[in-house]
């Protein structure tokens, strides 16, 4: 079975700072993808950021960026120029075949102005 | 496009009592879930299913806890009794194609639901 672990149940950042989240994961399969979801307090959970682990080069989305460490089985999430409106929960989560999605506990990230 | 719908929002009922929750998913998708996210942890998937049939359901309670797809579109989630620790947020989501090989889910607002 697969296991997500994000270490970091709170993070702040200041506004237009840089800030990493990390996550970690457990699995014997090959081909898999792993992504970055989003929840805003009261509202509904959104895609950030995905990854396919046959590829080498880590993704980018605008101000969303992830360090994609095989080996190590890491996958970490750098928000760039934090904005007020990046405050919520983030989750980090795994497929494998079957399209089950299996998520971490979460990092909240506060923005302050 | 119009995203997952969810009702009720939210929903309060005593322990022993029963409750049921809807889905409708984006238009197209066959691929429909329920999770469950406790207060604090990550969602946990309950059941998948790809158009009317079960895909997994192997982290559903069976005891208490039923789910129906029947003409392969909108979805229910039924608790019966409910407990304590059935106090959850209940998530949907939806997908295109269960066997593709990237498949994004769309999640819908989530139902609170509240035991006492």
């Amino acid at each position: 079975a697969q296991t997500v672990t994000q270490s970091q149940p709170e993070m702040s950042v200041q506004e237009a700072e840089t800030v990493t989240l990390s996550c970690t994961y457990d699995t014997s399969e090959n081909n898999y993808y792993l992504f970055w979801y989003k929840q805003p307090p009261s509202r509904q959970m959104i895609l950030v950021i995905r990854q396919e682990a046959y590829k080498q080069q880590n993704a980018t989305e605008n101000r969303f960026s992830v360090n994609f460490q095989k080996a190590a089985k890491s996958f970490s999430l750098k928000i760039s120029d934090s904005q007020l409106g990046d405050t919520a929960m983030y989750f980090c989560a795994f497929r494998a075949a079957g399209n089950k999605l299996t998520f971490g506990g979460g990092t909240r990230v506060l923005v302050k102005p | 496009e119009a995203g997952v719908a969810q009702s009720p929002r939210y929903k309060i009922i005593e322990k022993r009592q029963s409750v049921a929750f809807w889905c409708n998913p984006i238009s197209g998708h066959a691929t429909l879930y329920w999770y469950q996210q406790i207060l604090g942890q990550g969602p946990k998937l309950l059941i998948q299913f790809q158009n009317n049939g079960v895909v997994d359901d192997s982290q559903l309670p069976k005891d208490r806890f039923s789910a129906e797809r029947l003409k392969g579109v909108d979805s229910t989630l039924k608790i019966q009794p409910a407990k304590l620790e059935d106090s959850a947020v209940y998530l949907c989501a939806s997908s295109l194609v269960h066997t593709s090989s990237y498949n994004e889910q769309f999640f819908g607002p989530g139902t609170r639901l509240t035991v006492l």
